[in-house]
């Protein structure tokens, strides 16, 4: 089955214990992306990636580092968690070039305490 | 810069009832546009897009969308609302694969029997 993966599903964590949030996509996409929701605000880019080894700054990066050493993952690290980050997380995946549909993970809520 | 705007946060409708959720964007060329639903701890599902051709489109559950270049809009519409319509919707806008979506605010439906 097609689909995009995140762990943990659920949080709940200090402020300045790293962290790191997984996604794995099982479609051999080359585009990944990671997104906050916000009431209110909806879903923000954090990063995004156009493939391995290539990633780019979204709409709210600051606090987060991504890598892209494997086309399938593309883990959101926080590296000192705080409050203001406390959100819902989405990874999505997109198969490449000309190809508009994207594929989003279950979400990841987060609260950091 | 890309932008969405849906203008009703909330919006109550009885059940058996049409509805139109509004969508406005900003784009300096032909949009990408989409509309996703996500209910209470899913992620989001795709209902619908545009990419170019019939400026009406039909979707799944029911839903269609009219995008409307000269107004900006891009509204969804369902003739007959059901239950487990209850849920979020959110517009998005694409301009070209690589780079992603932006998201709108959202509208919370509730339905009342």
């Amino acid at each position: 089955e097609a689909q995009v993966t995140q762990n943990p599903r659920y949080l709940i964590t200090v402020t300045g214990k790293k962290l790191t949030v997984t996604c794995s996509q099982n479609m051999n996409h080359e585009y990944m992306s990671w997104y906050r929701q916000d009431p209110g605000l909806g879903l923000r880019q954090i990063y995004y990636s156009m493939n391995v080894e290539v990633t780019d700054k979204g709409d709210v990066p600051e606090g987060y580092k991504v890598s892209r050493k494997e086309k399938r993952n593309f883990p959101l690290i926080l590296e000192s968690p705080s409050p203001n980050q406390t959100s819902l997380y989405f990874c999505a995946s997109l198969p490449g070039t000309g190809a508009i549909e994207a594929f989003f993970g279950q979400g990841t809520r987060l609260t950091v305490v | 810069a890309q932008s969405v705007t849906q203008p009703d946060i909330h919006i109550t409708v009885s059940e058996g009832a049409s509805l139109e959720l509004r969508c406005n964007y900003s784009y300096g060329a032909t949009p990408y546009l989409f509309w996703y639903v996500q209910s209470p701890g899913q992620g989001l599902q795709l209902l619908l897009k545009y990419f170019s051709g019939d400026t009406l489109v039909q979707g799944i559950k029911g839903f269609e969308a009219e995008f409307k270049r000269s107004q900006s809009s891009f509204n969804l519409r369902k003739p007959s609302v059901h239950w487990s319509d209850a849920a979020e919707y959110f517009c998005a806008v694409g301009a070209w694969a690589g780079n992603m979506l932006t998201f709108g605010g959202g509208t919370r439906l509730m339905v009342k029997p």
